[in-house]
């Protein structure tokens, strides 16, 4: 069984400051880890994906988010927040057949000026 | 090229009733996902579907029905409609079921009265 646990369901920010949003998962065979981004009212979009090699992957806007499996976690950063990254962040895993994806709960960012 | 879409953008039903909602995947996609985001929580997996047949369905009840037609868009049909039923119903595309990405379409906002 698989599933993911994002600690903080909100995490608030200045404009500039570095962002952290925590991933843990729990899987059974080795995972596929992604991070979602949805805007209000929006669907989701991709931010980054780590299926196998390099464990520090580089996705969209400036994230990045590091696979430790000793830690069994995959948070995202960026080091430098903006306005425009208030959002909600979607941690997700998947088997290695790709399949499903299994959703933590999310975590709001709020960006402050 | 287009993303994923969606159809109807919002719906307004009543219990008891019936709703079907449409997806249009990628070109050139042939999977076909569909997730259910209830307000405050993460997308929840309904169905997934690869090459017109079901190859993955969640712990949803049987009211829940999905097909995906020979131009791989595909179908969600919900029957007697219940409150709880209100959601964002998420459609998401891939090349293959295998490790490919999953690309999310708009959603379709389902409220039950």
């Amino acid at each position: 069984a698989q599933s993911v646990t994002q600690l903080g369901s909100h995490v608030s920010v200045s404009e500039g400051a570095l962002v952290l949003l925590r991933c843990n998962y729990s899987s059974s065979v080795p995972p596929y880890l992604f991070w979602y981004v949805q805007y209000p009212n929006q669907g989701l979009q991709l931010l980054l994906k780590y299926t196998t090699g390099a464990t520090l992957v580089k996705g969209i806007n400036g994230f990045e988010a590091e696979f430790k499996k000793s830690e069994t976690s995959f948070h995202l950063t960026k080091p430098s927040a903006h306005m425009s990254d208030a959002a909600e962040y979607f941690c997700a895993v998947s088997g290695t057949g790709g399949d499903k994806l299994i959703f933590g709960t999310g975590t709001r960012l709020q960006v402050f000026p | 090229d287009a993303g994923v879409t969606q159809s109807p953008t919002h719906l307004i039903k009543t219990r008891g009733q019936q709703v079907t909602l449409r997806c249009s995947p990628i070109s050139g996609h042939k999977s076909v996902s569909w997730y259910q985001q209830v307000l405050g929580q993460g997308p929840q997996f309904i169905f997934q579907y690869y090459e017109k047949e079901e190859r993955g369905r969640g712990n949803f009840p049987d009211r829940f029905s999905a097909r995906q037609f020979p131009n791989y868009s595909s179908e969600l049909n919900v029957n007697a409609l219940l409150l709880g039923d209100s959601a964002l119903y998420l459609c998401a595309s891939s090349s293959d079921r295998g490790t490919d990405t999953q690309y999310f379409g708009p959603g379709t906002r389902l409220t039950v009265l």
